[in-house]
């Protein structure tokens, strides 16, 4: 069975603050993909990465995946209270089955 | 361009009772899944439809889950019945052929089961 753990799992900081969500795997993935999901709503998409060492900057969001392809991480430069909700990293397997992590609540104070 | 529709909203049943979900995906999306999020946890793919055929129910619990999308088009989940343990959101997904990776999700369906 393929697993994705995130870490931390909750994560309440104040606005201005940097913050980086992990996500790990035992298994290897072709791609992995990190989605954001508010209260009430569908995950949405935020960035596809592919290449092993791969890193894409998103505004203030930096995603890495790791060399290995099995663990990728995702860096908030100077939160804002627009960016609070539920971080999921999903990899990506065959006929494109997404396999979620167990995702990271992130709250960020005024 | 419209999204994933989804209904109802939110649903309350008491145990043993029936209950179904309905998802109209985005027009020209051939490729439709069902996933079952529960309280705090990430999605869990229940079932993958690929038009009309079914690609992976793996996980689908087919004792009280079933699934279909007869036209290829929308598409219902059902429970039957429902067990407390079935309390869940209930999100629906589609994808176009050839950017299977982009997945783009309804707001899904609040399950409470009493």
């Amino acid at each position: 069975t393929q697993l994705l753990e995130q870490s931390p799992q909750f994560l309440s900081i104040q606005e201005g603050e940097n913050l980086t969500v992990y996500c790990n795997s035992s298994s290897v993935f072709s791609s992995l993909q990190w989605y954001r999901q508010e209260p009430g709503e569908g995950p949405v998409l935020l960035v596809t990465v592919v290449t092993g060492g791969e890193v894409k900057k998103l505004k203030r969001l930096t995603f890495q995946f790791g060399d290995a392809r099995k663990d990728s991480s995702l860096h908030i430069t100077a939160a804002q209270p627009g960016d609070t909700g539920l971080y999921l990293c999903a990899g990506v397997g065959a006929t494109n089955k997404l396999i979620f992590g167990t995702g990271t609540l992130l709250a960020v104070q005024p | 361009e419209a999204g994933v529709a989804q209904s109802p909203r939110y649903k309350i049943i008491e145990k043993r009772q029936s209950v179904a979900f309905w998802c109209n995906p985005i027009s020209g999306h051939a490729t439709l899944y069902w996933y079952q999020q529960i309280l705090g946890q990430g999605p869990k793919l229940l079932i993958q439809f690929q038009n009309n055929g079914v690609v992976d129910d793996s996980q689908l619990p087919k004792d009280r889950f079933s699934a279909e999308r007869l036209k290829g088009v929308d598409s219902t989940l059902k429970i039957q019945p429902a067990k407390l343990e079935d309390s869940a959101v209930y999100l629906c997904a589609s994808s176009y052929p050839g950017d299977g990776e982009t997945q783009y999700f309804g707001p899904g369906t609040r399950l409470l089961v009493l």
